[in-house]
């Protein structure tokens, strides 16, 4: 069964610098990794797709990389400031749990302060 | 990408009611799910909402305690049947357009916080 791990659970860092979050999941057979943004109390805001055969996506400061032979996936954030401060999420299509239904399997999120 | 509504934002109830969420999406989506995000937690895949069809619920939810409707391809409702503090949530609508493949991409409603008294 595939489970999907983030690393670290909380991290602060000061406002400008550059800092990567970590997705893993044990599964190698994905469609695609989804990346979230979820600010306190509100909904999931979609912020990167990659599909299983590409290698990053780029939007903005943000560049997400996936090694589906890994199962690893990271979030890098460039010149952090304060806004980018939410919980990350990410999450995957399962090939085997998902491939008809769409259901995503989701991380359990890295708690991202950026201190002014 | 998707707009999707979702009523009310937020609500307290008592013990013991009911609450329907409703989630609207500006364009026609073939699959529309529901989750729960219970506090400090990621986010529980609670049903499937299939347009013409009954809800697909995941293990450990029940229509009973979830109904479920579906009638037509941009609206669906969630209703919280009989209520306790434990169904304190936020609970969520999201939306895909297809079926599967690497280019589906899902989105996510704004969420409805619950709290239960």
């Amino acid at each position: 069964k595939q489970e999907v791990t983030q690393i670290p659970a909380a991290l602060s860092v000061p406002e400008g610098e550059n800092l990567v979050l970590n997705c893993s999941f044990t599964d190698s057979a994905i469609y695609n990794l989804q990346w979230f943004r979820q600010d306190p109390g509100k909904g999931l805001t979609s912020l990167l797709l990659i599909q299983s055969s590409q290698r990053e996506q780029t939007s903005g400061r943000l560049n997400a990389s996936l090694d589906k032979s890994s199962g690893r996936s990271t979030l890098y954030i460039a010149a952090s400031q304060p806004g980018d401060s939410a919980t990350y999420l990410c999450a995957v299509l399962d090939m085997n749990y998902g491939g008809a239904t769409n259901k995503l399997i989701f991380g359990t999120g890295t708690l991202l302060a950026v201190q002014p | 990408s998707a707009v999707i509504s979702q009523k009310p934002s937020r609500d307290i109830c008592q013990r013991g009611t009911s609450l329907t969420i409703q989630c609207q999406v500006d364009s026609q989506v073939t699959m529309m799910f529901w989750y729960r995000q219970q506090p400090g937690q990621s986010l529980t895949l609670i049903a499937t909402a299939n347009q013409g069809s009954e809800a697909t619920y995941e293990s450990g939810f029940v229509i009973d305690k979830f109904p479920i409707s579906r009638p037509n391809l941009t609206f669906s409702t969630l209703t919280v049947s009989n209520m306790s503090p434990e169904d304190s949530s936020i609970y969520l609508c999201s939306v895909s357009r297809g079926v599967g493949g690497s280019y589906n991409e899902q989105f996510f409603g704004p969420g409805t916080r619950l709290t239960v008294l």
